[in-house]
């Protein structure tokens, strides 16, 4: 059974960057069959998908967020990474990270089959 | 862009009644990608439905998803008391996006 869990701090400055890694476990994210994403939530309830990561490095990244995410993933540690720079109180949310299986014809993107539980991060002074 | 919106925002049912909630595209959703997710409070988005009709595993069968093109439907035939919760959509026909959600409450 996949396991994925989140970890980093909870509270971070404005215009700092945020870091959060994501643990897996049960299974390899070298793999080479799924992309591993990063997901948030807002307090009103809303999903927005942040960024995925190909165990290879390769790269997609929502087009709201791009100049300001770097998603990276570290095979040897099974972790992927997540970097928001120049953060605002609008950035707080619950982070997930998740396991994203591409659609039966291929295409680029995926469903996410697999979550970790998710951290809170709020941005505040 | 596609934007999901789903509807309606909250349904107020009993146990044993039929749920019917619906996913509407701002544009053609390619292949079908279209899944569907349960979130109960305090847990992280559970998912159902893949592929606008495929359950994931172990998801009962009183969840049917159906649809394509810009609309989508997901059907729970008898509700369970553990079924009430939030529920969303998402497309992976391009970059990702998920609809506000739909609340299930018990009446």
């Amino acid at each position: 059974q996949v396991q994925l869990q989140e970890s980093g701090p909870g509270l971070v400055k404005p215009s700092q960057t945020l870091s959060l890694t994501c643990t897996v476990s049960g299974g390899s994210i070298s793999s080479g069959v799924y992309y591993w994403s990063w997901i948030r939530q807002y307090p009103g309830k809303g999903l927005e998908w942040i960024a995925h990561i190909y165990y290879s490095g390769s790269t997609d990244y929502n087009p709201s967020l791009k100049s300001r995410v770097t998603i990276s993933v570290d095979t040897s540690k099974n972790q992927l990474s997540l970097k928001l720079s120049s953060v605002t109180a609008a950035d707080t949310a619950v982070y997930y990270c998740a396991r994203e299986r591409r659609g039966f014809y291929g295409g680029n993107w995926g469903y996410f089959d697999y979550w970790g539980q998710g951290t809170l991060v709020t941005v505040s002074s | 862009e596609i934007v999901l919106t789903q509807s309606p925002g909250a349904l107020s049912l009993s146990p044993g009644e039929r749920a019917t909630l619906s996913c509407r595209a701002s544009q053609t959703v390619s292949s079908s990608y279209l899944a569907w997710y349960q979130q109960k409070p305090g847990q992280a988005p559970r998912l159902l439905i893949y592929g606008a009709s495929n359950r994931a595993t172990g998801i009962p069968d009183r969840f049917t998803g159906s649809g394509s093109g810009t609309d989508f439907t997901l059907a729970i035939s008898r509700l369970e008391p553990e079924d009430f919760a939030v529920y969303y959509c998402q497309q992976y026909g391009s970059s990702p996006t998920f609809g506000q959600g739909t609340k299930v409450e018990i009446k």
